[in-house]
């Protein structure tokens, strides 16, 4: 099983909808979960950080863990075309010396 | 969060040659890292550089191929060696920094295409 999951995408969704970008991952021990933003050409941005269970709200973005499931996921409220992009899902491992693994990402396209 | 830069921001190199990397914060960090991202895929760790010691390199990515140094708190070096088409690639580097010190930020990232 792959450690970190999401669709590939693309995700299309009409300009100000709700976006919805899942995650799940595979190690039980996973303490620290982050979303990144990639437009295309550029490096990842870091845009939320969550470490406990429940929600996360940042602007027009919000994070849930729910780490009995194993879930992790992104919602962007009021879609704007500039938040066309990839959302990477990121996880670091208790133990891994800090390391990161990545998601795929999914391909976000927001609907003018 | 901290301003990285990356020398070059691309290149055009030929199959054989060695491209080196540079990566500058402008404040000391203690851990660095190098990822590849190939074109399409998500990021793939390839090695964590920190000051004072040899890098820690993932599975499938060896020394001989991608040495690195790290001289110092906020400078680091990426060398791709014998380089193949194969190597083309965006190469990142990144640092851990904040009040959570396992999140990481990323440089502009170079892009490398082999001929």
């Amino acid at each position: 099983q792959k450690e970190v999951e999401q669709n590939s995408g693309p995700l299309s969704v009409p300009e100000g909808a709700i976006a919805s970008l899942n995650c799940t991952y595979s190690d039980r021990v996973s303490q620290s979960f982050f979303w990144y933003r990639q437009y295309s050409g550029k490096s990842p941005e870091l845009i939320m950080s969550i470490y406990s269970n429940g929600d996360k709200e940042d602007g027009r973005f919000t994070a849930q863990l729910n780490k009995a499931s194993q879930y992790v996921s992104l919602l962007i409220r009021d879609s704007q075309p500039s938040d066309s992009a990839t959302y990477l899902c990121a996880v670091t491992v208790l133990n891994r010396d800090d390391k990161i693994i990545f998601g795929k990402g999914t391909r976000l396209h927001i609907l003018p | 969060s901290a301003v990285i830069s990356q020398k070059p921001s691309r290149d055009i190199c030929q199959r054989g040659t060695s491209l080196t990397i540079q990566c500058q914060v402008d404040s000391q960090v203690t851990m660095m890292f190098w990822y590849r991202q190939q074109p399409g895929q998500s990021l793939t760790l390839i090695a964590t550089a920190n000051q004072g010691s040899e890098a820690t390199y993932e599975s499938g990515f060896v020394i001989d191929k991608f040495p690195i140094s790290r001289p110092n708190l906020t400078f680091s070096t990426l060398t791709v060696s014998n380089m193949s088409p194969e190597d083309s690639s965006i190469y990142l580097c990144s640092v851990e920094q904040g009040v959570s010190t396992d999140t990481q930020y990323f440089g502009p990232g170079t892009r490398l295409t082999v001929l």
